[in-house]
C-alpha cells in the first residue's frame, strides 16, 4: 500500500456544494502540507500543517492535522468552478527526511456550475 | 517577487541523448529540491540541494545528477534518456517550512 493515501480519487460536485478530500499516512509526520494542481502545471502552495490539532483556512479552504499527526482533511466550503484542479497532500517526516516530501496520488475535484 | 521560475517550459529529446533542466529559486530561499511527476502521479523526490551540495536523495539512478549555483539556482541533468523519463519535472524551494514549487518543464523522450 501507498505511504499516503488520499480520498476520494475523484470527485465531482455541483457548484456551492461542500466537500472534504482526506490523507492519510502510514507514519507519524513532522509536517503535512496540501498543494493545488491544474493539469501539466505546477504546484500550488495552500497550507502547511504541522502541530496536532492544528487548523489553517484560507478563504473558504480549511485544513486540519488530527491529534495523532497521521491523517488531515481539506475542506471546501460552497465550492465554485475556480475550485477544480488537482489536490495533492505531501508529507514531510522531518529528521534526516525534512524537506523531502512524499506525495500521495492526488484528488481529482470537478466543480460543475 | 517572481517566485519560483523554470527552464524551459517544454522540452523533446530522443533516447540516449542527455538534458540539463534550470531552476531560480524564490527570493530568500536557500533549498531546492526536484521532483518528477509522471502522468496520473504525485511528484516523485529525486533530490535537494543545500549550500550547493547533495543533502537527499531519492530513489533515481546516477543518471540524474544535479547542481546548486551560490546565488542558490539549481541544475538537473539526466544522461541517457529514456522512453521512461519523459514527465513533468518540478523544481521547488524552500525556506523552514515553506515549499513553493515552480511551473514545471515538460521533457518528452521519443
Amino acid at each position: 500500500s501507498q505511504e499516503l493515501e488520499q480520498s476520494p480519487q475523484s470527485l465531482i460536485v455541483q457548484e456551492g456544494k461542500n466537500l472534504t478530500i482526506n490523507c492519510t499516512s502510514s507514519k507519524t509526520l513532522y509536517g503535512l502540507y496540501w498543494y493545488k494542481q491544474k493539469y501539466g502545471e505546477g504546484l500550488i502552495f495552500l497550507m502547511m500543517l504541522q502541530k496536532g490539532g492544528e487548523e489553517k483556512s484560507h478563504e473558504k479552504i480549511t485544513a486540519k492535522l488530527d491529534e495523532k499527526k497521521q491523517q488531515s482533511s481539506l475542506h471546501i466550503t460552497a465550492s465554485q468552478p475556480s475550485h477544480a484542479g488537482i489536490y495533492l497532500c505531501g508529507a514531510d517526516k522531518g529528521g534526516t527526511s525534512y524537506g523531502k516530501l512524499t506525495f500521495g496520488q492526488g484528488t481529482i475535484l470537478t466543480v460543475h456550475p | 517577487d517572481a517566485g519560483v521560475t523554470q527552464s524551459p517550459t517544454h522540452l523533446i529529446k530522443t533516447r540516449g541523448q542527455q538534458v540539463t533542466l534550470r531552476c531560480s529559486p524564490k527570493s530568500g530561499h536557500d533549498t531546492v529540491s526536484w521532483y518528477q511527476q509522471a502522468l496520473g502521479q504525485g511528484p516523485q523526490f529525486i533530490f535537494q540541494y543545500y549550500e550547493e551540495e547533495e543533502r537527499q536523495r531519492g530513489n533515481f539512478p546516477d543518471r540524474f545528477s544535479g547542481h546548486q549555483f551560490p546565488n542558490y539556482s539549481s541544475e538537473l541533468n539526466v544522461n541517457a534518456l529514456l522512453l521512461g523519463d519523459s514527465a513533468l519535472y518540478l523544481c521547488a524551494s524552500s525556506v523552514y517550512n515553506e515549499q513553493f514549487f515552480g511551473p514545471g518543464t515538460r521533457l518528452t523522450v521519443l
